[in-house]
């Protein structure tokens, strides 16, 4: 039983496009929402973060876009360039003392130049 | 020089041999944890520790172990492999101050075969 569902699993975008990816939970103790990129031959590295208490978060060209009634939160890649080609992991974690993180199942984007 | 690093990082093996994969990491962390991650499946724990007398398991234990033998080393053994274990292994660290700890910083990962 996946606790975090991702999707779509592999995206094509041109270059200059927007990516987008989805992620929902129905756990609502979960209380921060980060998303890891991961390149090739590497281990995932976080690329931005959210908690509940706001609706979007952005860094640069990546935003968080949260909505905590529906228990959803998505990465949106602005003008998403060939470099951007990874795969995107969200996950969340729970309150509590162990705090762990819950992954998805991960997206392969690929942008074509 | 990398933070965190695996050796093996690639190994191939026959079902009912005991393997074991190595972390290695100088960010002076406390938190250090093992993940596998197959496709379609994402990145799962297996077991974590939050120092060197504290090792928990996660959500897929069964057939793993593992050993914090030093802050800065954690180990993880597949005491009998079999081949549904055939996956990438990623070990990662995360600092024990609440105000860093959400970011986990991973290793470049073992990919593991086992025929």
């Amino acid at each position: 039983q996946q606790q975090v569902k991702q999707s779509p699993q592999s995206l094509i975008v041109q270059k200059g496009g927007i990516s987008i990816i989805n992620c929902a939970y129905e756990n609502t103790a979960f209380d921060y929402f980060p998303w890891y990129q991961q390149f090739p031959g590497k281990g995932p590295a976080l690329l931005i973060a959210i908690r509940p208490d706001v609706s979007e978060k952005k860094e640069g060209r990546f935003t968080i876009s949260f909505n905590k009634s529906a228990k959803q939160f998505s990465l949106h890649i602005m003008d998403s360039q060939p470099g951007d080609s990874a795969t995107y992991f969200c996950a969340a974690r729970e309150t509590g003392s162990a705090r762990q993180l819950t992954f998805g199942s991960g997206t392969q984007l690929t942008v074509l130049p | 020089d990398a933070d965190v690093t695996q050796t093996p990082r690639n190994r191939i093996t026959k079902t009912g041999k005991r393997i074991m994969l190595e972390c290695s990491q100088t960010k002076g962390h406390d938190r250090m944890y093992w993940y596998r991650q197959d496709p379609g499946l994402g990145l799962r724990l297996i077991y974590y520790s939050f120092d060197v007398k504290d090792i928990n398991k996660g959500e897929i234990s069964d057939g793993y172990s593992v050993s914090r033998q030093a802050q800065a080393k954690f180990s993880l053994s597949l005491e009998s492999a079999i081949p549904n274990q055939t996956a990438l292994y990623f070990c990662a660290t995360s600092d024990r101050d609440p105000k860093l700890y959400n970011e986990q910083f991973f290793g470049p990962g073992t990919r593991l075969t086992v025929l």
